[in-house]
């Protein structure tokens, strides 16, 4: 079942701005982790949250996560044409198995 | 990180067919998982491939639809049977390193 919802469904901004996307979950988790995917294909993994942690930061891209909330956001800052992708939000839920569950994207468009 | 090589990158199927996807991973691991991606959509787990176990199918995925085998650490298929149009999505598998998943470049389904 999905778990968490995002937010927006799709953005489109110019190159060299910042995009924020936003993702809300529903059950405890271990951790939330950030994954793009290009053009319908495979995913890559971008970052992870602990749940234990606020904030986190790689090189453009910085994600806060509140648990009280249980919501996250992901920023891309001074994004560029190759931001253009799918991102989304996933859960490793706490339960006896492992199991990563994602949420519904946003398609970011970034306009040269 | 684990490289993994899915085929058929893409198929177009008739309606009652079979179509098996292959993912080979190029080193050992433990968990692998099957996702299915309807067109627009979110990934949504069909099931949890373990060596040497029976498969774990999420709710609304049964074994007499997508068959999984895993003969070893490195391989493993899913089968799509006795398709219909509703089965055409992208179909990904993907494996567990440390808390990550990383993915095969999906096998992209039409039946007609």
């Amino acid at each position: 079942s999905q778990q968490g919802e995002e937010d927006p469904q799709a953005l489109s901004i110019q190159e060299g701005e910042n995009a924020t996307m936003n993702c809300s979950y529903k059950t405890s988790i271990n951790n939330l982790q950030w994954y793009r995917q290009n053009s319908g294909r495979g995913l890559v993994h971008l970052i992870l949250i602990r749940s234990n942690e606020r904030e986190k930061h790689s090189g453009r891209l910085r994600v806060t996560l509140d648990t009280s909330k249980k919501s996250s956001s992901l920023l891309i800052t001074a994004s560029r044409a190759a931001d253009t992708a799918s991102y989304f939000c996933a859960t490793d839920v706490m339960d006896s198995s492992y199991k990563l569950i994602f949420g519904s994207g946003t398609r970011l468009l970034v306009r040269p | 990180s684990a490289v993994i090589s899915q085929k058929p990158s893409r198929d177009i199927c008739q309606r009652g067919t079979s179509l098996t996807i292959q993912c080979q991973v190029d080193s050992q691991v433990t968990m692998m998982f099957w996702y299915r991606q309807q067109p627009g959509q979110s990934l949504t787990l069909i099931a949890t491939a373990n060596q040497g176990s029976e498969a774990t199918y999420e709710s609304g995925f049964v074994i007499d639809k997508f068959p999984i085998s895993r003969p070893n650490l490195t391989f493993s298929t899913l089968t799509v049977s006795n398709m219909s149009p509703e089965d055409s999505s992208i179909y990904l598998c993907s494996v567990k390193e440390g808390e990550k998943l990383f993915f095969g470049s999906g096998t992209q389904l039409s039946v007609l």
